[in-house]
């Protein structure tokens, strides 16, 4: 069965550092979603991109984010200058089309000391 | 606003009983709702959805009810297993929209 893979799967950096999350969502789909999850607490919406452009974002998702797509398999989450509260498990999440079904990565915990 | 909740945060049962696990959204303009099993160090897992113009689905051991008057989502799971351990999220998508909007979810602990 397809997956959605994400890399690496554990990530520890200093505050004010930039990370990169990165993903490769199904290789047919073509709507792709971050999302975050502080520990304990429900999964929350960042960005979803198609055509290879942001189509929406959530409040969460400020200037500190970025997103890209830039060899047509990979999908990248970048944080420039991470926060403690920047510390969750990141999913990556593809679509073949709207009315389908997601498809969730494993997740990559991220912690911010 | 839009928000989906959960009643119970901690749900346990006996393995082999049935398990019922319910939500409750607001959002009146959802027409599409799933439901995700999440264990421990993984991502949402889908279960099964049910789309606004029904009001039950069955799966494999598992069953969505959905009563659009008051707003409730339910999960059914017949012959509870110790592998049905984990926490479960009820999800909607608004329409026209594709984000999806979780709740909080539900810890189900299996009882030996």
């Amino acid at each position: 069965e397809p997956e959605v893979t994400q890399t690496p799967s554990h990530q520890v950096t200093q505050m004010g550092q930039e990370v990169i999350l990165r993903c490769v969502p199904i290789s047919n789909h073509l709507y792709f979603y971050w999302y975050r999850q502080i520990l304990g607490q429900k999964v929350e919406f960042l960005v979803s991109f198609y055509n290879n452009e942001i189509s929406e974002k959530s409040e969460i998702f400020d200037d500190q984010f970025s997103v890209e797509r830039p060899d047509g398999s990979n999908f990248t989450l970048k944080i420039r200058s991470t926060k403690l509260e920047d510390s969750a498990m990141y999913f990556c999440a593809s679509l073949v089309q709207h009315g389908g079904g997601y498809t969730f990565g494993s997740g990559t915990r991220l912690t911010v000391v | 606003g839009e928000s989906v909740g959960l009643h119970l945060p901690t749900l346990s049962v006996q393995e082999g009983d049935n398990s019922i696990i319910n939500c409750a959204y607001s959002n009146s303009a959802s027409d599409y709702f799933i439901w995700y099993k999440q264990e421990s160090g993984k991502g949402p897992q889908f279960i099964i959805d049910i789309r606004s113009n029904m009001d039950k689905r069955q799966g494999q051991r598992v069953t969505v009810l959905l009563n659009k008057t008051v707003k409730h989502l339910s999960l059914q799971i017949a012959a509870t297993q110790p592998g049905d351990s984990a926490v479960y999220f009820c999800a909607e998508i608004p329409n026209r929209d594709d984000k999806i909007i979780f709740g909080k979810g539900t810890r189900l602990h299996i009882l030996p």
